[in-house]
């Protein structure tokens, strides 16, 4: 299956400043997912993102507080703009491993805290 | 997107077995059933999944209902390391997105 590298894996972050969370798959993917888990939750999905056109986002994300870039079939960006306390979360990315493998793998994450 | 009801925990005894419950009422004929788990301070981990016939691997077994209306996940032999939330998803294994619930957070006692 898919190897995914996430970075940072943390980060600490003063409240009105932007974070760009990169996710680099060891593959070449269709479909790369962000999610966001907030704390103690489960995960949300943000938004699909397609190489060659506008990522397609969930309801409640919009593409200003959280632009996506995927430039290449193996790269993303998310990030996460003008940020405030409550986009303390963790942010994963994920991509699917192939048809009848059984299912999606998951980067470890990305743990931000805004101050 | 067809919606998947769990236990909010569950908790269970070292190495013995975990039945973990879910129900999908809403099914289509198309939807298959996976199971995730997600250990602390880790992404979520694929566990297995399934159409309608019982599946086994090596992490745990998937038992389908006949009406495929429920389904459970079993561990067969519980280890510490197995504490999780372990999360039932409906998905139609095409190249498309996967919505999670809240799933069963797993404590396992020694």
């Amino acid at each position: 299956s898919a190897v995914i590298s996430q970075k940072p894996s943390r980060d600490i972050c003063q409240r009105g400043t932007s974070l760009t969370i990169q996710c680099q798959v060891d593959s070449q993917v269709t479909m790369m997912f962000w999610y966001r888990q907030q704390p103690g939750q489960s995960l949300t999905l943000i938004a699909t993102a397609n190489q060659g056109s506008e990522a397609t986002y969930e309801s409640g994300f919009v593409i200003d507080k959280f632009p996506i870039s995927r430039p290449n079939l193996t790269f993303s960006t998310l990030t996460v703009s003008n940020m405030s306390p409550e986009d303390s979360s963790i942010y994963l990315c994920s991509v699917q491993t192939g048809q009848g493998v059984g299912g999606y793998t998951f980067g470890s994450g990305t743990r931000l805290t805004v101050v | 997107d067809a919606k998947t009801t769990q236990p909010n925990s569950m908790e269970s005894n070292e190495e013995e077995p975990v039945h973990l419950p879910c129900n999908h009422s809403t099914i289509s004929g198309t939807d298959y059933i996976h199971w995730y788990r997600q250990l602390p301070s880790q992404g979520p981990e694929y566990v297995i999944h399934g159409l309608t016939s019982n599946v086994n691997n090596r992490m745990a077994s998937l038992a389908i209902a006949e009406d495929r209306k429920s389904s459970t996940l079993i561990l067969h032999r519980a280890t510490l390391r197995d504490a999780a939330v372990y999360y039932c998803i409906l998905d139609k294994n095409r190249d498309d997105k996967i919505i999670f619930g809240k799933g069963t957070r797993l404590h396992i006692l020694p």
